[in-house]
């Protein structure tokens, strides 16, 4: 059974700091993995998508890693404002379906 | 346009009714999802439909049965709701059952059970 893990649970930056977002699977044998973000009391908002033949994919402020055979992916966001405060969810696709981290709460204080 | 959608947005009843959560999606996916998300945040997939075949199920109880009219269109039925039910729950679709192309959710559908 996939389990996705995604540390820290919360981070709390200064405006300007760059943000680094872990995350980890037990299967390697994934098809892709996706980076979210969701905001309080919203729905998912799709940031990025890596297929498990990628090492990366950029957009923006944006960078996402993955090194599937050691099970981890790691989101980047340069130069971090407070808009980026929110939720941001790991999720691999294995198995026909989504299995989800339980998130990284970022907030960037002004 | 809005690519994947669900009614109602929120929904409060009382334990023991029977409730419909409707989605659409107007990507042309072949897979349909339901996700819940519980009082932790965590989500965990319910079902999943591909071409109107249901091809995940979940261990969830038999009081909510998923229906696919045709592959743009998931409802979730809900029979004599509990308490624990209360969650929000997303819809979500992606081109093949693989996952092609990544997940499109839509914007989650807050049920309240009083």
């Amino acid at each position: 059974k996939q389990e996705v893990t995604q540390i820290p649970a919360a981070l709390s930056v200064p405006e300007g700091e760059n943000l680094v977002l872990n995350c980890s699977f037990t299967d390697s044998a994934i098809y892709n993995l996706q980076w979210f973000r969701q905001d309080p009391g919203k729905g998912l908002t799709s940031l990025l998508l890596i297929q498990s033949s990628q090492r990366e994919q950029t957009s923006g402020r944006l960078n996402a890693s993955l090194d599937k055979s050691s099970g981890r992916s790691t989101l980047y966001i340069a130069a971090s404002q407070p808009g980026d405060s929110a939720t941001y969810l790991c999720a691999v696709t294995d198995d026909y379906k989504l299995s989800f981290g339980a998130g990284t709460t970022v907030t960037v204080r002004a | 346009d809005t690519a994947v959608s669900q009614t109602p947005k929120y929904l409060v009843t009382q334990m023991g009714n029977d409730k419909s959560i409707k989605c659409e999606q107007n990507l042309g996916h072949d897979t349909m999802y339901w996700y819940k998300q519980d009082s932790k945040k965590f989500l965990k997939i319910m079902f999943s439909y591909n071409n109107k075949e249901l091809i995940i199920n979940e261990t969830v109880p038999n009081r909510f049965s998923p229906k696919s009219p045709d592959k743009a269109h998931l409802n979730l039925h809900i029979n004599s709701l509990e308490l624990g039910d209360s969650a929000v729950y997303f819809c979500a679709s992606s081109q093949t059952r693989q996952g092609a192309g990544g997940y499109t959710f839509g914007s989650g559908t807050r049920l309240t059970v009083v």
